[in-house]
């Protein structure tokens, strides 16, 4: 499988300010994608990170809130923005990867919004 | 958007004992994954399934896609304490959507 290294691992952050959380693969990869996975909850797909363009947000996540970087087929970036408590979760950083497309998960990064 | 309902939510189990969950869709899937989840990591894969009727182990692990194409198992046997953890499911509707993610079943094993 692919190896995906997710930076911060965890974070404590002030309310207001923002956040970028790095995603590094050891493989090239066409498909990316960011998920938020709140405490006790199952994971909620944030946005497909597309190389060279935008990236494809779901319903009821914006760019303005959450910007994301993908400038080649190993790195994407996703930023949360102006942070409040409600932010407070785990954000995961997939690649789909392989001959059978299956989706594979970085660590995570924890972060908690005072 | 699709749901798929997995049960049960949370188990609690001797050392020893075998553990059933299940997941359920109210469309057909063409892809069924399980996942397992450590405190502090993200999801990590334990079985893939991709055709109906497909039984497919992985050491105690079993898994199978439900010949409807709407549900699917995972049953471990003689549990140990490492087996403690979360378990998704998680499936595509078609080649190239994106993965549903089941509710989550908490397993707790008591040594």
């Amino acid at each position: 499988s692919a190896v995906i290294s997710q930076k911060p691992s965890r974070d404590i952050c002030q309310r207001g300010t923002s956040l970028t959380i790095q995603c590094q693969v050891d493989s090239q990869v066409t498909m990316m994608f960011w998920y938020r996975q709140q405490p006790g909850q199952s994971l909620t797909l944030i946005a497909t990170a597309n190389q060279g363009s935008e990236a494809t947000y779901e319903s009821g996540f914006v760019i303005d809130k959450f910007p994301i970087s993908r400038p080649n087929l190993t790195f994407s970036t996703l930023t949360v923005s102006n942070m409040s408590p409600e932010d407070s979760s785990i954000y995961l950083c997939s690649v789909m990867w392989g001959s059978k497309n299956i989706q594979y998960f970085g660590a995570g990064t924890r972060l908690s919004v005072l | 958007g699709q749901q798929l309902n997995q049960s049960p939510q949370s188990m609690f189990i001797q050392e020893g004992e075998d553990v059933s969950m299940n997941c359920t869709s109210s469309s057909i899937f063409n892809t069924w994954l399980w996942y397992k989840q450590d405190p502090g990591e993200g999801p990590v894969l334990l079985i893939a399934l991709y055709k109906a009727g497909e039984l497919t182990s992985n050491g105690r692990l079993t898994a199978q896609f439900g010949i409807t194409r709407k549900d699917s198992f995972l049953n471990i046997s003689a549990s140990i304490p490492s087996d403690v953890g979360i378990y998704f499911c998680a499936g595509h509707e078609t080649s190239g959507s994106r993965l549903t993610f089941g509710e989550g079943t908490q397993l707790t094993v008591n040594p």
